[in-house]
């Protein structure tokens, strides 16, 4: 089971945001990988990778996204929210079957 | 650039077979996994199940009992089966490229709504 908190966020332009993950399980696998992602929904697009093996930003990714934790608690911060970050963010494990978070919906004031 | 789309039917009857397929182009479907993903109307994502491109699976504990997903590597396409549907799996489904050796999910189709309704 994922849980993330918090399920909405309503931030000011310029304004730091933090989404945390729990997983029910630790997400550290034999190999030495923690297989936790983070991804973004825009409005009326498909989902996009973000953010790999906990702190690793994708290809293209702005760096004011950022990626921290280990086992089984994570958090997505980001420096100074803009207007194009609206949409919705999910955290999700693979380490075996995949589980995502229930999604965190950010909102620009 | 990778490019994966869906095809298939929007409209099911409830009791009757989802049936989908995705075509993978500007890439290889091997050696990777590839996923069917969902999102029901108002709610967040649902992954249903993988297939490696050798024909090997593993599914959503909570849909195992009905879903099939199969790999045609000769047409460069995959395939999501989910029989007896119900209205709760209304939904917009997405078929995505699942692990590539370092990403997981880092090439999604547009996703097709299939409503299911009599």
């Amino acid at each position: 089971v994922m849980t993330q908190t918090p399920l909405s966020l309503s931030v000011t332009p310029g304004q730091p945001a933090s989404i945390s993950c729990k997983c029910s399980q630790s997400l550290l696998h034999s190999d030495g990988k923690t297989y936790l992602y983070w991804y973004l929904q825009k409005p009326g697009q498909s989902p996009q990778l973000l953010i790999y093996e906990v702190s690793s930003r994708f290809s293209g990714v702005p760096d004011r996204f950022s990626g921290s934790g280990s086992g089984t608690d994570f958090t997505l911060k980001i420096s100074r929210v803009e207007a194009e970050d609206v949409g919705v963010y999910y955290c999700m494990q693979a380490i075996n079957v995949r589980t995502f978070g229930q999604g965190t919906k950010l909102e620009i004031k | 650039q990778v490019q994966l789309q869906e095809s298939g039917p929007g409209l099911v009857k409830p009791s009757e077979t989802l049936s989908l397929t995705c075509t993978v182009s500007g890439g290889s479907i091997s050696p990777y996994y590839w996923s069917w993903i969902r999102r029901p109307p108002g709610k967040g994502l649902e992954w249903i199940g993988y297939v490696y491109y050798s024909g090997s699976t593993n599914y959503n504990p909570s849909l195992k009992s009905r879903v099939t997903i199969s790999v045609d590597s000769s047409k460069n396409q995959f395939s999501l089966k989910l029989y007896s549907v119900t209205a709760a799996d209304t939904a917009v489904y997405y078929c995505v490229r699942d692990y590539s050796g370092t990403y997981v999910f880092d090439y999604w189709g547009q996703g097709t709504l299939v409503t299911v309704s009599s």
